[in-house]
């Protein structure tokens, strides 16, 4: 079985700090993984996706990946209270047969 | 507008009435796929499609039926819903051909069995 671990949270923070979001996946043949936002009440969204070993960055996030240690992260740099919701990491191998979810960590950015 | 567009939104029913949850996208994607999502279990595959005719079952698939007749549609069966088929449940594609792994998710069908 296929499993994506994450800490449920919830993550507080203060508005303008750095949010760390951690992830670890059982299966060594992933090879694609993604961060989703979920806002409560509605559906996920993409937010970052990581392919290679290291650092990715897009605005305020950087994904990190370490194949070696099967564990991806996800950081938001000047956290803001329109971050809060909850983070999903997803992880699949090729082909995207199956896109394995964690049950996600809620943050919470309080100003 | 890109989309995907699942009916109903929300749907009150009982044990054993049948009842089907249509899933449509307007992004010639290929691969499609239902989600469940309960509290503290997360986000689980039922079943999902790689292209028209081509499915296969998922994390959670008992329970439940979906065919892929067309490209667009991919509607989400329960013959005899039960109790513990309450869940909000998510519809989503995507397109292997460009190789990003991004999910678009409809907004989601609040189901409630009695």
């Amino acid at each position: 079985q296929k499993e994506v671990e994450q800490n449920s949270g919830p993550l507080s923070v203060p508005e303008g700090a750095i949010a760390s979001l951690n992830c670890t996946y059982s299966d060594r043949g992933s090879q694609s993984f993604f961060w989703y936002r979920q806002y409560s009440g509605k559906s996920p969204e993409l937010i970052m996706s990581i392919y290679s070993n290291g650092d990715k960055e897009d605005g305020r996030f950087t994904a990190q990946l370490n194949k070696a240690s099967q564990y991806v992260s996800l950081l938001i740099r000047d956290s803001q209270p329109s971050d809060s919701a909850t983070y999903l990491c997803a992880a699949t191998s090729w082909g995207y047969s199956t896109l394995t979810f964690g049950k996600g960590t809620m943050l919470l950015v309080s100003p | 507008e890109a989309q995907v567009t699942q009916n109903p939104r929300y749907l009150i029913t009982v044990t054993g009435k049948k009842l089907t949850v249509t899933c449509s996208q307007n992004m010639n994607h290929e691969y499609m796929s239902w989600y469940r999502q309960d509290p503290g279990l997360g986000l689980r595959q039922i079943y999902y499609s790689m292209n028209v005719e081509v499915t296969d079952k998922g994390d959670v698939p008992e329970g439940y039926k979906v065919s892929r007749k067309e490209k667009r549609n991919f509607p989400l069966i329960l013959e005899s819903p039960s109790p513990n088929q309450t869940s909000l449940y998510f519809c989503a594609s995507l397109a292997l051909a460009q190789n990003t792994g991004e999910l678009f998710f409809g907004e989601g069908s609040r189901l409630t069995v009695l």
